[in-house]
């Protein structure tokens, strides 16, 4: 296990259709944390874990998007009646918190097309 | 929230020469500042973080400042090298709250010119 792994990295989809996107993180990291990116910004947070509890989510996580982490382990981001405006990259990233040691590692993204 | 503003956008230098890269941050309960590098079709990596309680942080050629009273922080990189041209981010979040969820600013890209 070298990294946080995301499934799948290109997705295209009609408008109006459903899609799911796992994230597999650092098997030992008991945090994990997904974000958006568009074309030219910075990451914006969506919704983050420890362990299998979803502990926050950001207003930019309308009621079409939902986000699970059974057994603190893997993730998935499931995006609902999807619209143009999902069209961004998809980050995943994780962490284990202890002092001294604060930062994320991502994986590679989901790019998500939305059609 | 926490609101990240970050300049320039776009830094062009000459290889050997230095770079800095600003950032200024609203909210004052924020404590940890990490910078990320991002290459094209890649993954943001972290190269450098700081937490509020130091000035600045150094790790080879590059460093990061930190002004808790004026709420910025700079990312210096010196001597540049090809292979630092990409994006750069800064981030800002206070890791008392838990949540450690980061605010990013909108991304610095550095074309380092050979």
């Amino acid at each position: 296990d070298t990294g946080v792994s995301q499934d799948p990295r290109h997705k295209i989809t009609k408008r109006g259709q459903n899609v799911t996107f796992r994230c597999d993180p650092i098997s030992e990291h008991n945090r994990l944390y997904w974000y958006r990116q568009t074309l030219g910004q910075g990451p914006e947070f969506l919704t983050y874990f420890q362990n299998e509890a979803q502990l926050e989510k950001s207003r930019l996580l309308s009621d079409r998007f939902s986000a699970e982490r059974p057994k603190g382990s893997f993730s998935t981001l499931e995006i609902q009646r999807t619209e143009q405006g999902d069209s961004a990259m998809y980050l995943c990233a994780s962490s284990l918190v202890f002092e001294g040691n604060y930062g994320y590692t991502f994986g590679s993204g989901t790019r998500l097309t939305v059609v | 929230g926490e609101n990240v503003e970050q300049h320039p956008s776009t830094l062009s230098v000459q290889e050997g020469d230095s770079a800095v890269i600003k950032c200024t941050y609203s909210d004052s309960a924020s404590n940890y500042f990490p910078w990320y590098k991002q290459e094209l079709g890649k993954r943001p990596q972290l190269i450098i973080d700081i937490r509020s309680n130091v000035g600045e942080k150094k790790d080879q050629r590059i460093a990061v400042t930190l002004n808790k009273t004026a709420k910025h922080f700079s990312l210096h990189i010196t001597e540049t090298q090809p292979e630092d041209s990409a994006v750069y981010f800064c981030a800002a979040s206070s890791l008392d709250t838990g949540r450690r969820a980061l605010t990013f600013g909108s991304g610095t890209r550095l074309q380092v010119q050979p």
